[in-house]
């Protein structure tokens, strides 16, 4: 079991481009979640995605940020035009489905490292 | 507002001593806590998890103590090792908001050799 995977684990965008982060969940679980953390700082949340679904993104920035989880392949964090205040790390995690008895652990995985110069 | 916050953001050990990291919640709909350890660099790893039906759970060198009453927890590391040396964080997960939590800032964990 690979865990949770990310790419690129570091990416340097300069201003005004486009990044995109990748996150291929555990296997077996159909939950996927971002985080951003900025130095120094704790993960705040961003998104929570099923397959084909956002069923949470009360996280993320209203503009420029977007993110999916498709049928097939790893989810996506996108950024457009990015700005240097754009410049943290970004941690995917994944679970299991929902449990009726209550909420599953999050297994993460070792983060993207965005730099916008 | 509502927040997880932690009472003290560095904390320096000896080696061998025991450890006490603590955590404060607002929201008292929070019903389910997580601890993950995070080392410089890596990702979050989980440690050790606590519902609300209970007070104290324990693992190996560690143990959660829940207090619902003044919203606090705690995380005890025993004989506290070189290899603890990281950044704790405390995670919240709201009755009813699905499997979605809400992590304080964290607390630095430094051991002296």
């Amino acid at each position: 079991n690979a865990g949770v995977m990310q790419n690129p684990r570091h990416l340097v965008r300069r201003r005004g481009q486009e990044a995109r982060l990748r996150c291929s969940p555990m296997k077996g679980h159909s939950h996927v979640y971002w985080y951003r953390q900025l130095p120094e700082e704790g993960l705040k949340f961003m998104v929570y995605l099923q397959k084909e679904n956002i069923i949470d993104e009360s996280g993320m920035p209203k503009e420029r940020f977007s993110a999916e989880f498709p049928k097939e392949g790893p989810s996506i964090l996108r950024i457009q035009q990015v700005v240097r205040g754009d410049s943290a790390a970004y941690f995917c995690a994944s679970s299991p489905p929902n449990r009726i008895s209550g909420a599953n652990v999050l297994t993460f995985g070792a983060g993207s490292r965005l730099t916008v110069l | 507002g509502e927040s997880v916050g932690l009472h003290l953001p560095t904390l320096s050990v000896q080696e061998g001593d025991n450890s006490i990291i603590n955590c404060a919640y607002s929201n008292s709909a929070s019903d389910y806590f997580i601890w993950y350890k995070q080392e410089s660099g890596k990702g979050p790893q989980f440690i050790i998890d606590i519902r609300s039906n209970m007070d104290k759970r324990q693992g190996q060198r560690v143990t959660v103590l829940l207090n619902k009453t003044v919203k606090h927890l705690s995380l005890q590391i025993a004989a506290t090792q070189p290899g603890d040396s990281a950044v704790y964080f405390c995670a919240e997960n709201r009755a009813n908001t699905g499997n979605q939590f809400y992590f304080g800032t964290g607390t630095s964990l430094t051991v002296i050799p």
